[in-house]
C-alpha cells in the first residue's frame, strides 16, 4: 500500500470554516511536505515540517505531526473558495532500499470551499 | 520568470508512436525528476537526476528514457507509446533532494 495515505478523500465546506486533513505513513521520515494542486495545474509546495517538529505555521496554515502515530495533519483556518484545490501529503524517506530518498505522495484530499 | 516550465502542454498521439516531453528550469536547482499522474490522482516518481547524474530509477519500463543535457535540463523519452501511459506527466526541481519540490505544469498524454 502507499506510504502517505490522506483522509478523507474528499471534504466540502462553507467558505469561513476550518478544513482538516489528516496523512498517515508507514516508514520512517525525515520530513513530511504538504502541497496543493488546482485543477488542470502543478503542485504547489505550502509547507515542510521536519521528523522533529512537532508543529509549524504559516499563514492560514497548521500542520501537525506525531512520528509515534506516524501521522500528520493539515489546518485550514478561515476556508475561501480560492482555497478549492486537491491537496497532497508527501514523505521523504530513506526507506525502502532508496539510499538516496525519495518523496512519496498520497493520494489526495480534494477540498471543495463553497462561497 | 517561469520557474519550471514544459512543453508541450498537450500530447496527443497514437499507440506505437515515439514521442519526447522537455523540462527547464531557472532556479539553480541541482535535483530535478519526473512524475506519472494517473486519472486516480495518484503521483508517482518515475526518475531523478541530481547534476546531471541519474539517482533515482523506479519501476518503469526501459521504453522511458530520461535525458538530463545540462542541470538545467531534463527531457523524457518515450518509446513505442502504448495506452497506459496515458496520463499526465510532470517536472518537477528542488534545491536539495529533501527540500521542497516546484512543479511544471504537467504534460498532458493522451494515447490513442
Amino acid at each position: 500500500s502507499q506510504q502517505g495515505e490522506e483522509d478523507p478523500q474528499a471534504l466540502s465546506i462553507q467558505e469561513g470554516e476550518n478544513a482538516t486533513m489528516n496523512c498517515s505513513y508507514k516508514t520512517s521520515i525525515n520530513n513530511l511536505q504538504w502541497y496543493r494542486q488546482n485543477s488542470g495545474r502543478g503542485l504547489v509546495h505550502l509547507i515542510l515540517i521536519r521528523s522533529n517538529e512537532r508543529e509549524k505555521h504559516s499563514g492560514r496554515l497548521r500542520v501537525t505531526l506525531d512520528t509515534s502515530k506516524k501521522s500528520s495533519s493539515l489546518l485550514i483556518t478561515a476556508s475561501r473558495a480560492a482555497d478549492t484545490a486537491s491537496y497532497f501529503c508527501a514523505t521523504f524517506s530513506n526507506a525502502g532500499g532508496t539510499s538516496y530518498g525519495k518523496l512519496t505522495f498520497g493520494q489526495g484530499t480534494i477540498l471543495t470551499v463553497h462561497p | 520568470d517561469t520557474a519550471v516550465s514544459q512543453t508541450p502542454k498537450y500530447l496527443v498521439t497514437q499507440m506505437g508512436n515515439d514521442k519526447s516531453i522537455k523540462c527547464e528550469q531557472n532556479l539553480g536547482h541541482d535535483t530535478m525528476y519526473w512524475y506519472k499522474q494517473d486519472s486516480k490522482k495518484f503521483l508517482k516518481i518515475m526518475f531523478s537526476y541530481n547534476n546531471k547524474e541519474l539517482i533515482i530509477n523506479e519501476t518503469v519500463p526501459n521504453r522511458f528514457s530520461p535525458k538530463s543535457p545540462d542541470k538545467a535540463h531534463l527531457n523524457l523519452h518515450i518509446n513505442s507509446l502504448e495506452l497506459g501511459d496515458s496520463a499526465v506527466y510532470f517536472c518537477a526541481s528542488s534545491q536539495d533532494r529533501k527540500h521542497e519540490q516546484y512543479f511544471g505544469p504537467g504534460t498532458r498524454l493522451t494515447v490513442t
